[in-house]
């Protein structure tokens, strides 16, 4: 089944202790990105990738790194997650013709 | 920069009425524009997907339209269920943004029986 999977499903984390949300495609698409989604300001893009080692800043990239050392994998590291980043994430892939298809979803607690 | 908006942000309807939402964008420099369903504290789901060069997709009991002159789209939900109760996205992609999806804050539909 053509998927994205995003781990864990539910997380909840102390202030500043470094965590990663991993995201895995199976459908060989270039490019990969991720949003969060928060109450009043809808989805807004984090990072993007257009294909391996290509990544660039979206419109909420502060607080967050990502890689793309393989094409399948596009993780998100929060280095030292702040309360402010609480929110719904999620992964999406694409091969830009395509359409996007999306992950189910992690959502974060920052205590 | 590439503004999307949904008009109405809530929509309440009896069982087996027809549903039009709509979606406005400001750039009519799209690649693709996407409508996506969301449950409650779930994902997105895709529904429908009309590239640049299409006016129209159909899937069951949906239909969008894409005029990208006047910046709308519309999605037709024909003889509504109250399945079909959910928040309902459109989302653009930009020429000029590949890569980067700018979503509207979506309209929330329930169906009654």
């Amino acid at each position: 089944e053509a998927q994205v999977t995003q781990n864990p499903r539910y997380l909840i984390t102390v202030t500043g202790k470094k965590l990663t949300v991993t995201c895995s495609q199976n459908m060989n698409h270039e490019y990969m990105s991720w949003y969060r989604q928060d109450p009043g300001l809808g989805l807004r893009q984090i990072y993007y990738s257009m294909n391996v080692e290509v990544t660039d800043k979206g419109d909420v990239p502060e607080g967050y790194k990502v890689s793309r050392k393989e094409k399948r994998n596009f993780p998100l590291i929060l280095e030292s997650p702040s309360p402010n980043q609480t929110s719904l994430y999620f992964c999406a892939s694409s091969t830009g013709a395509s359409g996007y298809t999306f992950g189910s979803g992690t959502r974060l607690t920052v205590v | 920069k590439q503004e999307v908006t949904q008009i109405p942000a809530a929509l309440s309807v009896p069982e087996g009425e027809n549903l039009v939402l709509n979606c406005s964008f400001t750039d009519s420099a799209i690649y693709n524009l996407q409508w996506f369903r969301q449950d409650p504290g779930k994902g997105l789901t895709s529904l429908l997907l009309i590239q640049s060069s299409q006016r129209e997709q159909t899937s069951g009991r949906l239909n969008a339209s894409l005029d990208k002159s006047s910046g709308r789209s519309t999605l037709y939900i024909a003889a509504s269920q109250p399945g079909d109760s959910a928040t309902y996205l459109c989302a653009v992609e930009t020429t000029d943004s590949w890569g980067k999806l700018q979503f509207g804050a979506g309209t929330q539909v329930v169906v009654t029986p």
